[in-house]
């Protein structure tokens, strides 16, 4: 287990509503990056906190957007969602943006209907 | 852009030896990463190479050539549970920001 949670660990929302996904970061580390994980396929980088800044993001839209709180915790939140946001949502938290390890959380299976 | 390329399935036999290939192109470089999936569960870590060379953990080990571009995975006296994906991953700049982008993923399954 690596202290690293996520919330909720499953969840069914509608086309067009919006979802909030959440992540503590493992003690000590103040980096977090969310990853969309569709079936079969590699995690997708969605982006990355780092301090409580956004310091880089993947090829996704801007209702996909982020929040990191001083405890270094973190939000996903998606607006409008679409069938094919259908995934596996996960977070990694590390210390540092050169670290030698991402810790993931168990991730937060999104179905969308 | 960032782009990983490894096998999408391997077969092995339990008691054996695999290798699992993974190349990558990217601009710049700032290591490699090796993670173990199960089916439905979250990524472990496996590996980290900065480095060239072979790095040995247990049953695991881990090579890189930076000059190349290749990385490789080996498994040894595979068991029943490192049935699993293995993904592979760069940590690359990009846009000012250091990316870690994962390839596809490896569906290893090792039968008896």
């Amino acid at each position: 287990e690596t202290g690293v949670t996520q919330s909720p660990t499953h969840l069914i929302k509608t086309r067009g509503q919006q979802v909030t996904l959440r992540c503590s970061s493992q003690s000590g580390h103040n980096t977090v990056s969310w990853y969309q994980q569709a079936l079969g396929q590699g995690p997708q980088f969605i982006f990355q906190y780092y301090r409580e800044e956004e310091n880089g993001r993947g090829n996704f839209p801007p209702r996909f957007s982020g929040l990191q709180f001083p405890n270094y915790s973190s939000e996903l939140n998606v607006n409008a969602l679409e069938l094919d946001d259908s995934a596996l949502y996960l977070c990694a938290s590390s210390f540092g943006t050169m670290a030698g390890e991402l810790f993931f959380g168990e991730g937060s299976r999104l179905t969308v209907l | 852009g960032q782009n990983i390329d490894q096998p999408t399935e391997m077969t092995a036999t339990e008691g054996a030896i695999v290798q699992i290939n993974c190349t990558y192109q990217t601009s710049g470089f700032n290591g490699l990463f090796w993670y173990q999936q199960h089916a439905g569960e979250a990524p472990t870590f496996l590996s980290y190479n900065v480095l060239d060379g072979l790095e040995e953990k247990g049953r695991f080990s881990s090579f890189l050539s930076r000059s190349k571009g290749y990385s490789y995975l080996l498994l040894k006296e595979l068991q029943m549970k490192d049935s699993a994906s293995y993904l592979c991953a760069v940590r690359a700049p990009s846009g000012g920001y250091q990316k870690v982008t994962f390839g596809i993923g490896t569906k290893l399954q090792v039968i008896p």
